[in-house]
């Protein structure tokens, strides 16, 4: 059955240095999330990117992020200078077709900012 | 403004017992999705059901969504201990955008 995958699965950096997490998404879908989950606490959304585009974005989704899809199947998140609340799981997501349809979720990417 | 929230926060039941959890929600959806996490892990879809539907079933788990209520439910029938895990509710927004909005989950724990 078709999945999305993370990389890497845990990501420990220093506080303002960059950091690239990596996506997969499931090939025949077109629609691109990113969310995040600060320990203990619920899901956040981050971003939705379609037809190569951001679609939408929360008020976390500031400056220092940026996503971007290099090439036909890999769909990253920059982080440019992280911060130590940046620590969280950053979950991928991807759907066919916007909200009408389910959001599969990969793994997810545990980043930890010292 | 938060959108889905669940009911209980947390829940503790024998194994083989059914686990009822609900999920309120505040604005108009186009639809519902319960997900399920296990302990520091992703997220794994189970249900997506409609507005226009009220009922919805996958193998032992059964979702119901009253619209004039605002409100969901999901049981899961014959509790096993691989259910142990926490249980998101997750509805789209008013504006129709992509986003889906979660609530906090209800962690179910299964006891052997």
């Amino acid at each position: 059955e078709p999945e999305v995958t993370q990389t890497p699965s845990h990501q420990v950096t220093q506080m303002g240095q960059e950091v690239i997490l990596r996506c997969v998404p499931i090939s025949n879908h077109l629609y691109f999330y990113w969310y995040r989950q600060i320990l203990g606490q619920k899901v956040e959304f981050l971003v939705s990117f379609y037809n190569n585009e951001i679609s939408e974005k929360s008020e976390i989704f500031d400056d220092q992020f940026s996503v971007e899809r290099p090439d036909g199947s890999n769909f990253t998140l920059k982080i440019r200078s992280t911060k130590l609340e940046d620590s969280a799981m950053y979950f991928c997501a991807s759907s066919e077709s916007g909200s009408d349809n389910e959001q599969f979720f990969g793994p997810g990417t545990r980043l930890t900012v010292l | 403004s938060q959108q889905g929230e669940e009911d209980p926060q947390a829940l503790s039941i024998q194994e083989g017992e059914n686990a009822t959890m609900n999920c309120s929600y505040k604005t108009s959806i186009n639809n519902l999705q319960w997900y399920r996490q296990n302990s520091g892990r992703g997220l794994v879809h189970l249900i997506l059901i409609r507005s226009n539907e009220r009922e919805k079933h996958s193998g032992r788990l059964r979702v119901t969504l009253d619209t004039s209520k605002k409100s969901s439910s999901l049981l899961i029938t014959a509790s096993r201990a691989a259910d142990t895990a926490s249980y998101f509710c997750a509805t789209d927004t008013e504006n129709r955008d992509d986003k889906i909005i979660f609530g906090k989950g209800t962690r179910l724990h299964i006891l052997p």
